[in-house]
């Protein structure tokens, strides 16, 4: 049962490089959400899905892009990463009206 | 502004004291989440609150919505260095059950 993988588990960008994150899971979530974590700020909504194909904004969407092109994959994309990127990011998922199942995060630090 | 705010920030506490922790909103939830955060790993799902005025027991947790389902709070008896991690109130945003918004968190440290 892998339930949400995330990977990579941490990666060290410069200012300006791009990535991507995957977040995969095999539990048949309709909903998938991307956040990130900060020190005294709980976890914020960047971006996340209601199914296969459909993206939607979440609090904190600017610098990020999202895709969900296979309903068991939700990839988060940081096109020109800067140092207020650097957060620990955690990806969900769930069913309507249930609990969400996070993956273990990622630790992205920018220099 | 946070459309959760959990009290307090911090707790330090010794091994058999009891506490409460609160989450708090000027919004109405159709429910509200309780997870709680161990170091480098995800959240994980303590309780579902639904009904206004629900009181749900976990163990040494005690988990109450408030009538107006627009707060909650956590009561834990005994508390254990076990207890110790980050908890975090989550809820869907009114009127849109798509989108999961969390509480800043409250960091507990329990002092064997």
């Amino acid at each position: 049962n892998a339930g949400v993988t995330q990977t990579p588990k941490f990666r060290v960008l410069k200012t300006g490089q791009s990535m991507t994150l995957l977040c995969a899971q095999d539990m048949n979530h309709e909903y998938m959400y991307w956040y990130r974590q900060d020190p005294g700020m709980g976890l914020r909504l960047i971006h996340y899905s209601v199914g296969e194909g459909t993206t939607a904004k979440g609090e904190v969407p600017d610098g990020y892009n999202v895709s969900r092109l296979k309903k068991q994959n939700f990839l988060l994309g940081l096109e020109s990463a800067a140092p207020s990127q650097t957060s620990v990011y955690f990806c969900a998922g769930a069913t309507r009206n249930t609990e969400a199942f996070f993956g273990q995060g990622t630790r992205l630090t920018v220099v | 502004t946070q459309l959760l705010e959990q009290s307090p920030q911090f707790l330090s506490i010794q091994e058999g004291e009891n506490l409460t922790v609160y989450c708090n909103s000027s919004s109405v939830f159709s429910s509200l989440q309780w997870y709680r955060q161990e170091p480098g790993e995800g959240p994980v799902l303590l309780v579902t609150v639904v009904t206004g005025g629900e009181v749900k027991k976990l163990k040494r947790l005690t988990f109450q919505f408030g009538d107006a389902r627009k707060d909650s709070s956590l009561h834990i008896t005994a508390a254990q260095p076990g207890d110790t991690g980050l908890y975090l109130c989550a809820g869907p945003v009114p009127y849109n059950f798509n989108k999961f918004y969390f509480g800043s968190g409250t960091k507990l440290n329990v002092k064997p």
